[in-house]
């Protein structure tokens, strides 16, 4: 089975800490992504990578980074945190198939951040 | 942007009913996709059905798809207290497998 795991579950953070989320997938996909989920917005992707050190900007990547350096681990930084950055944040990751036609995206439990 | 939308944002239903939930889209897609997630937790990956796909059948869920109107349904058949979710869909429109998702149907079946 895929697995899917972030480095926490809960986590609350002080205005202006710098905060990293950790995923790491063990299907050797090379797809990996960060979504932020809000109530009433649904699921925004806020950055993706399609191959290590490869990144792409999502629908909502300000106040974020990213980095791959690895395969398997994809990190999600916030390099001030505030509190508009209080949400869920989901991790998925997926195959890539040459021609485009997309695949099933495997997710990890999620870490629901509070930044007070 | 939200690429999918769907429809109703909330469903209750009593055990045994079916439950039907609307997904409508803006753009041509590759693939559309259907998810569920239990409260509080990751998604679940539920069925795919390709832009050149009408109809898909898995277990006790049936999906279609009607690209001239930029539509999907996913009809879950004798549904069960455990069927109570979030259902997304999610369209995938090519490029490097990005994938955009809804705000969700909420579907509640009481017991």
């Amino acid at each position: 089975d895929v697995k899917v795991t972030q480095s926490s579950r809960y986590l609350v953070k002080r205005t202006g800490e710098k905060v990293f989320l950790e995923c790491v997938q063990d299907m050797d996909h090379e797809n990996m992504f960060w979504y932020r989920q809000d109530p009433g917005l649904g699921l925004r992707l806020i950055y993706f990578s399609y191959d290590v050190k490869m990144k792409e900007k999502g629908d909502i990547p300000e106040g974020y980074s990213v980095s791959r350096e690895k395969k398997e681990r994809f990190s999600l930084i916030l390099e001030s945190a505030s509190t508009n950055q209080t949400s869920m944040y989901l991790c998925a990751s997926s195959f890539r198939f040459p021609v485009t036609g997309g695949d099933e995206q495997y997710f990890g439990p999620g870490t629901r951040l509070t930044v007070t | 942007s939200q690429q999918g939308e769907e429809d109703p944002q909330a469903l209750s239903i009593q055990e045994g009913e079916n439950a039907t939930m609307n997904c409508s889209y803006k753009t041509s897609i590759n693939n559309l996709q259907w998810y569920r997630q239990n409260s509080g937790r990751g998604l679940v990956h539920l069925i795919l059905i390709r832009s050149n796909e009408r109809e898909k059948h898995s277990g006790r869920l049936r999906v279609t798809l009607d690209t001239s109107k930029k539509s999907s349904s996913l009809l879950i058949t004798a549904s069960r207290a455990a069927d109570t979710a979030s259902y997304f869909c999610a369209t995938d429109s090519g490029g490097y497998q990005k994938v955009t998702f809804g705000t969700g149907t909420k579907l509640q079946v009481i017991p």
